[in-house]
């Protein structure tokens, strides 16, 4: 079975400071992994996905994922945060049967100006 | 927009009751997902079905069902409702719903209120 651990549920940045958004996943094959972004009221919409190719991802709105298989983590980065960028995040992991998503606890990012 | 169209955005209704959520893929997907988002169990896979057939079940209770229609759209039946079933419901979709690569889609979701 495969689990997403995302380390804080809450984190505050200033505008134009780096983000970092933590995960971890545990997963007993080789893994996919995804983060997603949901604004309030909205669904979830794909930042990046880790399909086994490059391991450092490059997704929409500046951000970037790197996939470190020692560390069984896949952390989202973002190098200068705009206001924008509040919501929440969620990183998942595939599974096995029929590709169903397990995703991780979310994190909400707040930007402060 | 993600292309994955979901009705009603908001039902409201009462313990003991029966209500249907539609989902309509994006155009060429084969396969939907159902997840519930709820505040204490999360994000949390529920169905999924590949071309009518079901192909992967989750935590879904037996209260509830689910299927795909032959123009692919999908419906997700819950009855016997209780509180604790008020969530955010999405429904997602892919390509082929076999490949690890495929990306899901997910619509705007039916936020059910039980009271």
């Amino acid at each position: 079975a495969q689990s997403v651990t995302q380390l804080g549920s809450h984190v505050s940045v200033s505008e134009g400071a780096l983000v970092l958004l933590r995960c971890n996943y545990s997963s007993s094959v080789p893994p996919y992994l995804f983060w997603y972004v949901q604004y309030p009221n909205q669904g979830l919409q794909l930042l990046l996905k880790y399909t086994s190719a490059a391991t450092l991802v490059k997704g929409i709105n500046g951000f970037e994922a790197e996939f470190k298989k020692s560390e069984t983590s896949f952390h989202l980065t973002k190098p200068s945060a705009h206001m924008s960028d509040a919501a929440e995040y969620f990183c998942a992991v595939k599974g096995n049967a029929g590709n169903m998503l397990t995703f991780g606890g979310g994190t909400r990012l707040m930007v402060k100006p | 927009d993600s292309g994955v169209t979901q009705t009603p955005k908001h039902l409201i209704t009462a313990t003991g009751q029966r209500v249907t959520l539609r989902c309509s893929p994006r155009s060429g997907d084969l396969s939907v997902y159902w997840y519930q988002q709820s505040l204490d169990q999360g994000l949390q896979f529920l169905i999924q079905y590949y071309n009518g057939e079901e192909r992967a079940k989750g935590n879904i209770l037996e209260r509830f069902s689910a299927q795909q229609f032959p123009d692919l759209h999908s419906e997700l039946n819950l009855s016997s409702l209780e509180l604790g079933d008020s969530a955010l419901y999405f429904c997602a979709s892919s390509v082929t719903g076999t490949s690890g690569t495929d990306t899901q889609y997910f619509g705007p979701g039916t936020r059910l209120t039980v009271l």
